[in-house]
């Protein structure tokens, strides 16, 4: 199995411009997670899924944050308009049905300039 | 809410020592606690996990981890470290049978001295 599946693994952006976070959850897998890591915050959980339906987004910092799933193997955080303290590391997690372990994908490192 | 501390935020060992790092959580009812690590620039990968049952759970590249009910504790051992353990370390609780999402402590970064 390729694992979680993030890209880009790297993004460099001006303030003010839209970003957008892609994930591909292990395939099977119907819950989905995203998380925020920065260094005065550590690891956060934004928002997740099971199967396809938003559960929880109280992590979500503020409305220039949204995130979808428009079907069981893609999903997407998108910032706009992004601002410097969006700066961080954006990771994927899926889990399988009746399974507790969550899977990490290697992480979007975003900076906003 | 639950919640996860880890007091240490950088610990050293020698290699070859002796490793324990801690970790309390609070939660009301049985938690469902896991470690990942966390290697520089990568995702975390997980190293163990407890639900239920016996509360010593054995874990990835001879780690192991005691859950200790009346400490609110599960810390993490291994008995003799090499230079490839270097990695910041996570504890994590998870809630509704590990359903919903995880609640992280905020790490340690564990350094090895040669």
């Amino acid at each position: 199995d390729a694992g979680v599946i993030q890209s880009p693994r790297h993004e460099v952006t001006e303030m003010g411009q839209e970003v957008t976070l892609r994930c591909k959850p292990i395939s099977g897998h119907n819950s989905l997670f995203w998380y925020r890591q920065t260094m005065m915050r550590g690891l956060e959980l934004l928002i997740y899924f099971n199967n396809n339906v938003p559960i929880d987004d109280s992590g979500m910092p503020e409305d220039r944050f949204s995130a979808k799933m428009p079907n069981a193997s893609f999903s997407t955080l998108k910032i706009q308009p992004s601002e410097p303290r969006d700066s961080a590391v954006y990771f994927c997690a899926s889990r399988g049905g009746g399974q507790e372990t969550q899977y990490f994908g290697p992480g979007t490192r975003l900076l906003v300039l | 809410a639950q919640s996860v501390t880890q007091p240490d935020i950088h610990i050293t060992v020698s290699e070859g020592a002796s490793l324990e790092l801690r970790c309390n959580y609070s939660y009301g009812a049985t938690p469902y606690l896991f470690w990942y690590v966390q290697s520089p620039g990568q995702g975390l990968q997980l190293l163990l996990k407890y639900f239920s049952g016996d509360t010593l759970v054995q874990g990835i590249k001879g780690f192991e981890a005691e859950f200790k009910r009346s400490q609110s504790s599960f810390n993490l051992r291994k008995p003799s470290v090499h230079w490839s353990d270097a990695a910041e370390y996570f504890c994590a609780v998870g809630v509704g049978g590990g359903a919903d999402g995880l609640t992280f402590g905020k790490g340690t970064h564990l350094i090895i001295q040669p």
